[in-house]
């Protein structure tokens, strides 16, 4: 297993342009997460899946923001009319839920650049 | 609502030396989990250790352990012969498993250590 991905690592993008990242967490993970991370911070939590199922979703998460898990596998974290204040790193993590401290593994991150 | 709160926004010491990073926390829940992630200049988040609250048992890997003092709410990381590989920022984080409710990890906003050669 390689580890959790997320495509693209960068992304430039125009204020009002939509964006689309995704992830692909580790195979036999059941829990898929989405943080922000700004310059200088730690991740601060935006939503999580288990399966296919949204379980929480951060008062972070603006209506612009909408991520999906279809199939309980990869996941997409969908940016509507992008702001300024949307350029951060966007990372993923998976876990295994179920008998265990269920730590998370990170992925990489995407780096988004709203001009 | 949780939150952490590491104190040390840069730490430095010496390649061999011994460092320990603080990190406090405040929850009014008594089961929960803690974690130490190291991120290095690449950015990936690294699992460095973990600690259940319900263990008494200081948690240990290789050179990194950590002073769990659930009383005061505190969960220090000492890294013991510093070496190179080990500057980054390191983030200490907290989990509480409300069995399918939030699962988020809350985060602290993390201290860059510098390894001195």
């Amino acid at each position: 297993d390689t580890g959790v991905s997320q495509d693209p690592r960068h992304k430039i993008t125009k204020r009002g342009q939509n964006v689309t990242f995704r992830c692909d967490p580790i195979s036999e993970h059941n829990r898929l997460y989405w943080y922000r991370q700004t310059l200088g911070q730690g991740p601060e939590f935006l939503t999580y899946f288990q399966n296919e199922a949204q379980l929480e979703k951060s008062r972070l998460l603006s209506d612009r923001f909408s991520a999906e898990r279809p199939k309980g596998s990869f996941s997409t974290l969908e940016i509507q009319r992008t702001e300024q204040g949307d350029s951060a790193m966007y990372l993923c993590a998976s876990s295994f839920y179920g008998g265990s401290v269920g730590e998370q593994y990170f992925g990489p991150g995407t780096r988004l650049t709203v001009t | 609502a949780q939150t952490v709160t590491q104190s040390q926004p840069e730490m430095s010491v010496q390649e061999a030396e011994t460092v320990t990073l603080s990190c406090t926390y405040d929850t009014s829940e008594s089961d929960y989990y803690l974690f130490w992630y190291k991120q290095p200049p690449s950015r990936q988040m690294i699992l460095v250790i973990r600690q259940e609250a319900y263990k008494q048992q200081n948690a240990t890997e290789n050179r990194f352990s950590v002073n769990f003092q659930k009383a005061a709410k505190s969960f220090s990381l000492k890294i013991s012969d510093s070496q190179l590989g080990d500057a980054a920022m390191y983030f200490c984080a907290y989990r509480f498993d409300s069995g399918g409710g939030a699962d988020g990890l809350t985060f602290g906003k993390g201290t860059h250590l510098i390894i001195q050669p």
